[in-house]
């Protein structure tokens, strides 16, 4: 199994520019979840999905940023505008079913100038 | 949520016994206990998980409490390659979104 596969590894973008990140989970796997790290804040879930339903967003940090899950085999995580505060990795998560465990991508690097 | 509290930091020299505690008073009867470890530049990974028993794996072996308040994640032998922060979180069921706190940093010497 490929694992966890997220794109871009890595972003740079100026400030007001939209950014889309991508993920896809292993197949099979019914949660997904979006976090993000920063070395203020370290790991923060943002939201996550099960069955492709969005089940928490709380945290969300705004309406600048949003999350779909359009079919089980592909999520997006999109920010709009982006600002310098956004810059982080964000990694994307899928969960084995039957034990709970979470297999993560290797994240995505934004830098927002 | 319940809440765990893990030291910030931890040494260990290369090919000794690690053990990193974790603190989780507030436990719930459903709750299972997940470490998860994270080296650098890379994404978390699942270490081990449990209920009420001791679980080995061939990572790592879990010693949980008899009252659950407490866990041990035990490393038998240390390896430079178990460099990273580790991670004790508590959740109810599969399915939950587990909550990072900031984990334990283990350096380990040669």
């Amino acid at each position: 199994d490929a694992g966890v596969i997220q794109s871009p590894r890595h972003e740079v973008t100026e400030m007001g520019q939209e950014v889309t990140l991508r993920c896809k989970p292993i197949s099979g796997h019914n949660s997904l979840f979006w976090y993000r790290q920063t070395m203020m804040r370290g790991l923060e879930l943002l939201i996550y999905f099960n069955n492709n339903v969005p089940i928490d967003d709380s945290g969300m940090p705004e309406d600048r940023f949003s999350a779909k899950m359009p079919n089980a085999s592909f999520s997006t995580l999109k920010i709009q505008p982006s600002e310098p505060r956004d810059s982080a990795v964000y990694f994307c998560a899928s969960e084995r079913g039957d034990t709970g465990e979470l297999f993560f991508g290797e994240g995505s690097r934004l830098t927002v100038l | 949520d319940a809440k765990t509290t893990q030291p910030n930091s931890m040494e260990s020299n290369e090919e000794e016994p690690v053990h990193l505690p974790c603190n989780h008073s507030t436990i719930s009867g459903t709750d299972y206990i997940h470490w998860y470890r994270q080296l650098p530049s890379q994404g978390p990974e699942y270490v081990i998980h449990g209920l009420t028993s001791n679980v080995n794996n061939r990572m790592a072996s879990l010693a949980i409490a008899e009252d659950r308040k407490s866990s041990t994640l035990i490393l038998h032998r240390a390896t430079l390659r178990d460099a990273a922060v580790y991670y004790c979180i508590l959740t109810w069921q599969a399915g939950t979104a587990l909550i990072f706190g900031k984990g334990t940093t283990l350096s380990v010497s040669s």
